[in-house]
């Protein structure tokens, strides 16, 4: 089935800096990929998603993600690290009826 | 537009006792989701509903039932709530017509089983 997996837990960025948030996929067939964002006790939010096309793909407040295929990757990226970046990111994949999340990972931009 | 909207935002409930959580959308979408979210655990598919008149369980529907009342609205009800249900709910819905659609979610609803 349908999955991915977040290595990293936390990550700390000094802000400024570029920022990666990593996800690796497991699929069968073709792979439909999503970033979201969950600052604190809000709801999730969407980011971007990569469903086909260009590897490199750009979403809101400035975040990209890059697809990897080779790699089986999908990681969130941002030239930039700004302090109010700092939230909880999850990679989710499509599966037929519904997204399978990945355990999440906490950034953390540091001024 | 209010998008995803979830009531309550805030619940203490004692074991045994029983609730429902509303949920409802105002984009038109056709499929509606219940999740739950626990530290460490990412968010795990409770039921969810691809079309009005229908629901499936999800990975973890133990303990919670669920009604689509119409169109807009998917409640998640726990009859004999439980420690193990403390946790953080979320609703999400998508158009539900392409596997490339995205699902938004609502602010969620934050439940505290004593």
């Amino acid at each position: 089935a349908q999955s991915v997996a977040q290595p990293e837990d936390q990550v700390n960025v000094a802000e400024g800096n570029p920022l990666t948030v990593k996800c690796t996929y497991s699929v069968s067939g073709n792979p439909y990929l999503f970033w979201y964002v969950q600052y604190p006790n809000r709801g999730l939010q969407f980011l971007l998603k990569y469903i086909t096309g260009d590897n490199l793909v750009k979403g809101s407040y400035g975040f990209e993600a890059e697809f990897n295929k080779s790699q089986t990757s999908f990681h969130l990226k941002k030239p930039s690290a700004l302090v109010s970046d700092s939230a909880l990111y999850f990679c989710a994949v499509r599966r037929p009826d519904n997204l399978f999340f990945g355990t999440g990972t906490r950034l953390t931009v540091i001024p | 537009n209010a998008g995803v909207t979830q009531t309550p935002k805030f619940q203490v409930l004692k074991t045994g006792q029983s609730m429902t959580l509303q949920c409802a959308q105002d984009m038109n979408h056709n499929s509606m989701y219940w999740y739950r979210q626990d530290p460490g655990m990412g968010l795990r598919l409770i039921y969810y509903s691809a079309s009005e008149g229908t629901t499936d369980k999800g990975e973890v529907p133990n303990g919670y039932n669920v009604s689509r009342l119409n169109k807009r609205e998917f409640s998640l009800r726990l009859e004999s709530a439980a420690p193990s249900q403390t946790s953080v709910y979320f609703c999400a819905s998508r158009t539900g017509t392409s596997e490339k659609d995205t699902q938004y979610f609502g602010p969620g609803t934050r439940l505290l089983v004593l």
